[in-house]
């Protein structure tokens, strides 16, 4: 069983399109990370959440941590062919570990 | 700056072999985390080292091992490899150890076990 449990597990929707992915959890996070992935490649740091409820942006990313701290949410707008890849989600709790989510797989199709 | 190196960036092992994997943090970075992604899952998390100390450890056998030296490379060991052991072996490294910093992946090293 994933500590962090991320849906959809793949996603494919046309360029200009809104999406949302998911990141659940039953434990509490000290901190969350989101990554984005490409083949072959490691995964590339997008956002660091921390406090409860907060919500950073990115250009057209939206991410936001729930007001728990045990669940997070990355909303994309107006998506691009370029936006495709692994979204990976990962949660630090009081230990040292940061685990990750099994991760959705993003297609953006022109 | 150099990110996160890792070395060499592809493997073929065979069974029963062993296999040394090494990881440069970045300048400054003093904890060196290593995953294993196997095709189609997240990384799973393997060890943790920061100043030169095993901070972690994930849910491995003890055929895995790794050190981490005075320059803070690390080095990430595994005996007695299985056709299981194949994966993508990422390293990351952060500035400090505790778990708001902020971690940034190298591109891994493929490991084919054959």
């Amino acid at each position: 069983t994933q500590l962090l449990e991320q849906s959809p597990q793949f996603l494919s929707i046309q360029e200009g399109e809104n999406l949302t992915v998911y990141c659940n959890s039953s434990s509490v996070f000290s901190s969350l990370q989101w990554y984005r992935q490409e083949p072959g490649e490691g995964p590339v740091l997008l956002v660091t959440v921390v406090t409860g409820g907060e919500v950073k942006k990115l250009k057209r990313l939206t991410f936001q941590f729930g007001d728990a701290r045990k669940d997070s949410s990355l909303h994309i707008t107006a998506a691009q062919t370029g936006d495709t890849g692994l979204y990976l989600c990962a949660g630090s709790r009081n230990n040292n570990d940061m685990r990750f989510g099994a991760g959705t797989r993003l297609t953006v199709k022109p | 700056d150099a990110g996160v190196t890792q070395s060499p960036t592809h493997l073929i092992k065979t069974r029963g072999q062993h296999v040394t994997l090494r990881c440069s943090p970045i300048s400054g970075h003093k904890s060196v985390s290593w995953y294993q992604q196997v095709l189609g899952q997240g990384p799973q998390f393997i060890f943790q080292y920061y100043e030169k100390e095993e901070r972690g450890r994930g849910n491995f056998p003890d055929r895995f091992s790794a050190r981490q030296f005075p320059n803070y490379s690390s080095e990430l060991n595994v005996n007695a490899l299985l056709l299981g052991d194949s994966a993508l072996y990422l390293c990351a490294s952060s500035l400090l150890g505790h778990p708001n910093t902020e971690a940034f992946f190298g591109q891994g090293t493929r490991l084919t076990v054959v």
